[in-house]
């Protein structure tokens, strides 16, 4: 089956500009996390939904950072005003919902950000 | 959530089997061990995750002591196509969320 895809795959934008980044998590997984990835570095954690709701948007670095999740489906992060330290590769992952001893979380490929 | 500490990076020749070693000193009961695999320009992909004792699939193989103080990732043979970053990970009931805490990982060199 189709796994976690993302989109786009690349995005150039100047500073100062908003973003929207996407992502469409396996069907039928009710959890969906994102999380940014610095070059060389290991992965941040940014914010989880289960369904439609983020009980955990701790790791959103600043305001300028949103997400959202329709239902059990599509999520958008918003980085509004973009700095040149937001240039990153965002990745998304869905698993099902978190339990004792399940943390198979699935990732997609990431959407590599650049701010000029 | 429980830190982690491994090596930066190993070296490794073709058909060696390759262990790498991960110390969670503060895990706690409920946490699981997991570990996740990730290529460049790839998302991370799971491996293997184990509670106590060993755990084997067709991947790879995890040993647990009983203290679970550390973990150690074993591959098998491994092949030019292993090199990659290992990402060893502990969590569990106590975050709520599942989320995941990545270190730095170790990068695996499989050299020819």
């Amino acid at each position: 089956g189709a796994g976690v895809s993302q989109s786009p795959s690349n995005k150039v934008t100047e500073k100062g500009k908003d973003v929207e980044l996407r992502c469409d998590p396996i069907s039928g997984h009710t959890a969906l996390y994102w999380y940014r990835q610095r070059l060389g570095q290991g992965l941040e954690f940014l914010i989880y939904f289960q369904g439609n709701s983020a009980p955990d948007k701790s790791g959103l670095p600043s305001d300028r950072f949103s997400a959202e999740r329709t239902g059990e489906s599509v999520s958008t992060l918003t980085i509004q005003r973009t700095q040149q330290e937001d240039s990153a590769v965002y990745l998304c992952a869905s698993s099902l919902r978190p339990s004792a001893g399940s943390y198979e979380q699935y990732f997609g490929p990431g959407t590599r950000l650049t701010v000029t | 959530l429980a830190k982690t500490t491994q090596p930066i990076s190993m070296d490794s020749y073709e058909g060696q089997e390759v262990n790498i070693t991960c110390s969670h000193n503060n895990i706690a009961t409920n946490d699981y061990i997991t570990w996740y695999q990730q290529f460049p320009s790839q998302g991370p992909r799971f491996i293997i995750q184990g509670y106590k004792t060993k755990v084997t699939n067709e991947v790879a193989s995890l040993f647990i002591p009983a203290d679970r103080k550390s973990s150690t990732l074993s591959l098998p043979r491994v092949s030019l196509s292993d090199t990659a970053v290992y990402y060893c990970l502990v969590g569990g009931l106590s975050s709520n969320t599942g989320k995941l805490i990545f270190g730095q990982g170790t990068t695996l060199q499989v050299k020819p």
